[in-house]
This record gives C-alpha cells, structure tokens and sequence, in this order.
C-alpha cells in the first residue's frame, strides 16, 4: 500500500519568514495530495491541495509543488504569522474513483515565534 | 451544512466497559472514514466504507474493535471492553468522489480510566 514520509517532525521559525514541509509518496499510482491543517484541540482541515496533472498550486500564502518523477511534494508558507502555528500533515490518495482513502503522513508541528 | 457530526465530544470510562462512538456524515458523501489519534502514533485510519460497506479495516486494531454503518447517514465505532491504552481522540471523516479530501469531525476525546 501507500507509505508517506513527512519531514520535520517539528519547524521552529521566526515571524515573517519562509517555512518548508516536505513529503515523499510511494504509490505511483497516487494522484490526488492534500495538506491538512490542525490547531491544537481541533480537526485536521484542508488548506491547500494539488492533483498530478499540476506541478505548483498556490494560495495567498501557502503554496504547494508536486514532483511526480521524485515522487515528493512540500508545502511553502511565506511571511509566517503566529496564526500559522498548527500541526500540518500531508497525505496522498489514488482519487476519482469510487472508493480512496488517504494516506496520512506523521505530521509537522510548527512553531511561528515572535 | 452542518458537517461531520460526532458524539460524544468527551468521554470518560473505566477499563473494561463498553464504549460506543457515534458519527453522522455530510449528507450526500458515500465514504466514511474513523481514524485515532494519539501523540505517539499520530493519525492512524481504522475502519473506512463506501456506499455503507466496509471497504479497509486492516487498521483496527484488535478484535475489541468493530464499526458498523447500517445506513447512509449513521456509524458506530464500538470497543468492547475498553482499555486504557485506548485513550486518544477519534476522528470520523466522510468524502465523496472528487470532493477535495475528507471533511473531518470535531472527534471524540476518549479517556479510559
């Protein structure tokens, strides 16, 4: 089955710079990569997502590159605020059929400080 | 839309009772997902179906475990009896096809004493 793999566990950055999560996919087949993400005590929400027919997707701040032939993907925040500390998590499916599930990667807790 | 409902929100058990985990759908979503979440093993998917049938349950965890979906609209995820090592909070999700991802439920926070 799938395996994503997300790095850092954990991003300390200063407010107002760049942040970076990285994920890698194992499924070829994988087509469909959201980013979820989560504040402390609430659900995981979608953010930003790309689909496999696009390299680079973005939205206000946060944008997201896909490289199909490496097989990873990463999530850029530009101009953090303290807002923006959460914990982000990648995920990979095989979408558009009548059944997919996600495939979640383990999670990067980032901290915006002042 | 009053998305992804669960209930309870909290719940506090002592070992060995049975605890039933209730989740409501978006209207119209065909896919149904029950995940837990815990600091040390992170996001992990336990049981999904489709069109109410269960599709993967390789991520149960252990034959204490079972969900049931007896109609489009409702699931329960049952653990029978309870343990503490089972304490962590459990994510329903649902989606349908070519919907952007899965829209997720507040949880339920689960606490076996």
């Amino acid at each position: 089955g799938e395996n994503v793999e997300q790095h850092p566990s954990t991003l300390s950055v200063q407010e107002g710079d760049s942040a970076v999560i990285k994920c890698t996919y194992s499924d070829s087949a994988s087509n469909y990569f959201p980013w979820y993400k989560q504040e402390l005590g609430k659900r995981p929400q979608l953010i930003i997502d790309i689909r496999s027919n696009v390299g680079e997707k973005k939205d206000q701040r946060i944008a997201v590159t896909l490289n199909k032939t490496a097989k990873h993907f990463s999530l850029h925040i530009t101009e953090t605020q303290p807002e923006d500390s959460a914990v982000y998590f990648c995920a990979a499916s095989i979408g558009g059929g009548t059944a997919s599930k996600l495939t979640f990667g383990t999670g990067t807790r980032l901290q915006v400080t002042l | 839309d009053a998305g992804v409902i669960q209930s309870p929100r909290h719940e506090v058990t002592e070992m060995g009772q049975e605890v039933t985990l209730r989740c409501k759908p978006i209207s119209g979503h065909n896919s149904l997902f029950w995940y837990r979440q815990t600091m040390m093993r992170g996001l992990e998917l336990l049981i999904y179906f489709n069109n109410n049938v269960p599709i993967d349950d390789s991520g149960m965890p252990e034959d204490r475990f079972s969900a049931k979906m007896p109609n489009a609209s409702f699931s329960t995820l049952k653990i029978q009896p309870s343990e503490p090592r089972d304490s962590a909070v459990y994510f329903c999700a649902s989606s349908f096809p070519g919907q952007r991802g899965e829209t997720f439920g507040s949880g339920t926070r689960l606490t076996v004493v």
